[in-house]
């Protein structure tokens, strides 16, 4: 039973490229989250999808960031024009339903580290 | 929006003694869970445990507990008997009961000495 898949797990970008993180849920999970982690912080909500909709994208940076969880295929996480300060990791978790009503119901994936040069 | 504080950066514990890292959270809604996470040098989040806030006992997992005062809005986690592969960091996070979001600390680094 595989858990939350994310890839690639490390990626080097150039200032000014763009950069694609990639998230596959659990199985019969439809509901994918992301979080950034600077470094030496802790995880940063960034947003939260459903299959094919945007739900809360409240800390999502305005500008040159997007998500999308198509009905088929992994959650993306696209960061067009990297700058150095998007250097961080990226985790993607899951869950079954939309809600933390106890314990460890949104599973987390292992990991983007994002590295702008 | 509610906050998480964690102020031990970092801290020092002998191997097979016990270590208590400290999390205060502050929210004003009722219901609510309390999580901790665990993140090796590998980078992985782990989850160790967890507490609701209408929770009457204090929740256990093996040589993890989480100290819950509710009043001082204080969710210790405690490590009992360390181990060296318990060096890490460590992470509290709080998410209300109508709520997804996962709010996090600042997180603790624990070094494990043999």
């Amino acid at each position: 039973n595989a858990g939350v898949m994310q890839n690639p797990r490390h990626l080097v970008r150039r200032r000014g490229q763009e950069a694609r993180l990639r998230c596959s849920p659990m199985k019969g999970h439809s509901h994918v989250y992301w979080y950034r982690q600077l470094p030496e912080e802790g995880l940063k909500f960034m947003v939260y999808l459903q299959k094919e909709n945007i739900i809360d994208e409240s800390g999502m940076p305005k500008e040159r960031f997007s998500a999308e969880f198509p009905k088929e295929g992994p959650s993306i996480l696209r960061i067009q024009q990297v700058v150095r300060g998007d250097s961080a990791a990226y985790f993607c978790a899951s869950s079954l339903g939309p809600r933390l009503a106890g314990s460890d119901e949104q599973y987390f994936g292992p990991g983007t580290r994002l590295t702008v040069t | 929006a509610q906050k998480i504080t964690q102020t031990q950066p970092g801290m020092f514990v002998q191997e097979k003694e016990a270590v208590t890292l400290d999390c205060t959270y502050d929210t004003s809604d009722p219901s609510y869970g309390l999580f901790w996470y665990k993140q090796p040098s590998s980078g992985e989040m782990i989850f160790l445990i967890y507490q609701g806030s209408y929770d009457q006992q204090n929740a256990t997992e093996g040589r993890y507990s989480l100290n819950f005062q509710k009043a001082r809005k204080s969710a210790n986690l405690v490590i009992s008997a360390s181990q060296l592969g318990d060096s890490a960091m460590y992470f509290c996070a709080m998410s209300l009961s109508n709520d997804y979001k996962l709010s996090f600390g600042a997180g603790t680094t624990v070094t494990v000495r043999a």
